[in-house]
């Protein structure tokens, strides 16, 4: 059984399209996450998730807001796509106890947006 | 902030030759570290992780030890194989905030 899943995993689309990737996790995780990768592999984490808060990294467009249906998904939409945003995005999860920092992040396939 | 810094890529070795891809730190408390790897086209995957100084994370014949006096985590192995090409990348958290993730080193084994 898949831990983190993406869908779509290629997304290619033009310029001004509006467009969402979907996450789901079957580990009964509390918390999610999204990241980007750029081309030189550099990951930046754009949100982190959780039922009771939603802490948004400040140098992220508003243009991306992540939406939450129930504790299991994470979807990110991203309106008025730009060139720029081409990369690869990652969802994440962790299960996150305040006392403990050892628990790990378990990470999906990713998904590869194409901006043209 | 905290920050991981890790040693520039690309490293490329031949076969059976050991490894060192160098990890250090900044932290304000004590961090958990881990090591992560990126196969091509893959997600991340965790490959090993330490919770306290001195600690040792060991998997797949990599290692590295929890060095609180020299702030590093230093990533390991004695013989390297085609099949460990990917890219690595070094981490911490500490209680309560999100994980920092080195810039990643890319790792190249020629046969």
């Amino acid at each position: 059984d898949t831990a983190v899943s993406q869908t779509p995993k290629y997304l290619v689309t033009q310029m001004g399209n509006d467009k969402s990737i979907k996450c789901e996790q079957n580990l009964g995780h509390d918390t999610m996450y999204w990241y980007k990768q750029d081309s030189k592999k550099f990951l930046k984490i754009m949100f982190s998730y959780n039922n009771k808060e939603l802490i948004i990294n400040e140098t992220v467009p508003n243009r991306f807001s992540p939406k939450s249906p129930d504790k299991a998904h994470l979807n990110l939409h991203i309106n008025s796509l730009e060139l720029g945003d081409s990369a690869v995005y990652f969802c994440a999860s962790s299960q996150d106890l305040p006392s403990a920092s050892g628990n790990e992040q378990f990470f999906g396939p990713g998904t590869r947006l194409t901006v043209l | 902030g905290d920050s991981v810094t890790q040693m520039e890529g690309p490293v490329t070795l031949s076969e059976e030759a050991f490894l060192t891809i160098n990890c250090t730190y900044t932290a304000t408390g004590y961090p958990s570290l881990f090591w992560y790897v990126q196969y091509p086209g893959e997600g991340l995957q965790l490959l090993l992780k330490a919770t306290k100084a001195d600690d040792k994370g060991s998997n797949k014949g990599f290692e590295a030890t929890y060095r609180k006096e020299t702030t590093s985590f230093h990533l390991e192995k004695g013989s390297v194989q085609v099949s460990d090409s990917a890219v690595y990348f070094c981490a911490l958290r500490e209680r309560g905030q999100n994980f920092v993730f080195g810039p990643g080193t890319r790792l190249s084994v020629l046969p």
